[in-house]
């Protein structure tokens, strides 16, 4: 089954502590991205990749980090957590940038 | 530069009526357009989407869009709303800005189906 996978589903983390949440997609696609979803706001990207080691900003990527080591996976990286990245992170995966894309069942953090 | 707006935050309607969701988007060159459904916990799914061929797009679950360019519209309808049609409604434009493509999210319509 064609699939973007995000993992945690759920996390609650404090101030500082370092995480990463993965993302997966096994259709070969070669663009991938992040998303936040903020209520009033919409989605707004993070970051987005067009292939493998090549990552660029979306709109906001201040306290963010991703990498593309390889074609199915696009982890994103907090470094340094803060309050104000508690939200819901949506990952994405699609043939190409201006076709449909395919999104994750979502991660919801809460950093305190 | 692109943006999307969705012109209603929310939007009411009453089971068996019609649905119209608004979105005007601006672009400088030939975008490519979408709509996507969230339901309530649930992840994005693609209702329908517009890539320069026939301007009205048929979707699932009986969604319909047209676009409009003169009008810079691209506004989702269903002619008799379901319970099940309740969900978060999120407009797409794709193009191209400045040599990259964005992917760019309106920030959504909540509707609301009443029994």
């Amino acid at each position: 089954e064609a699939q973007v996978t995000q993992n945690p589903r759920y996390l609650i983390t404090v101030t500082g502590k370092k995480l990463t949440v993965t993302c997966s997609q096994n259709m070969n696609h070669e663009y991938m991205s992040w998303y936040r979803q903020d209520p009033g706001l919409g989605l707004r990207q993070i970051y987005y990749s067009m292939n493998v080691e090549v990552t660029d900003k979306g709109d906001v990527p201040e306290g963010y980090k991703v990498s593309r080591k390889e074609k199915r996976n696009f982890p994103l990286i907090l470094e340094s957590p803060s309050p104000n990245q508690t939200s819901l992170y949506f990952c994405a995966s699609s043939y190409r940038v201006d076709t449909e894309a395919f999104f994750g069942q979502g991660t919801r953090l809460t950093v305190v | 530069a692109q943006s999307v707006t969705q012109l209603d935050s929310h939007v009411s309607v009453s089971e068996g009526t019609p649905v119209l969701l608004r979105c005007n988007y601006s672009s400088s060159y030939s975008p490519s357009l979408f709509w996507y459904v969230q339901h309530p916990n649930k992840g994005l799914q693609l209702l329908l989407k517009y890539t320069s061929a026939a301007t009205l797009v048929k979707g699932i679950n009986g969604f319909e869009a047209e676009f409009k360019k003169s009008e810079t519209s691209f506004h989702l309808t269903k002619p008799s709303a379901h319970m099940s049609d309740a969900a978060e409604y999120f407009c797409v434009v794709s193009d191209q800005d400045s040599g990259t493509y964005k992917y760019i999210f309106g920030t959504g319509t909540r509707l609301k189906v009443l029994a």
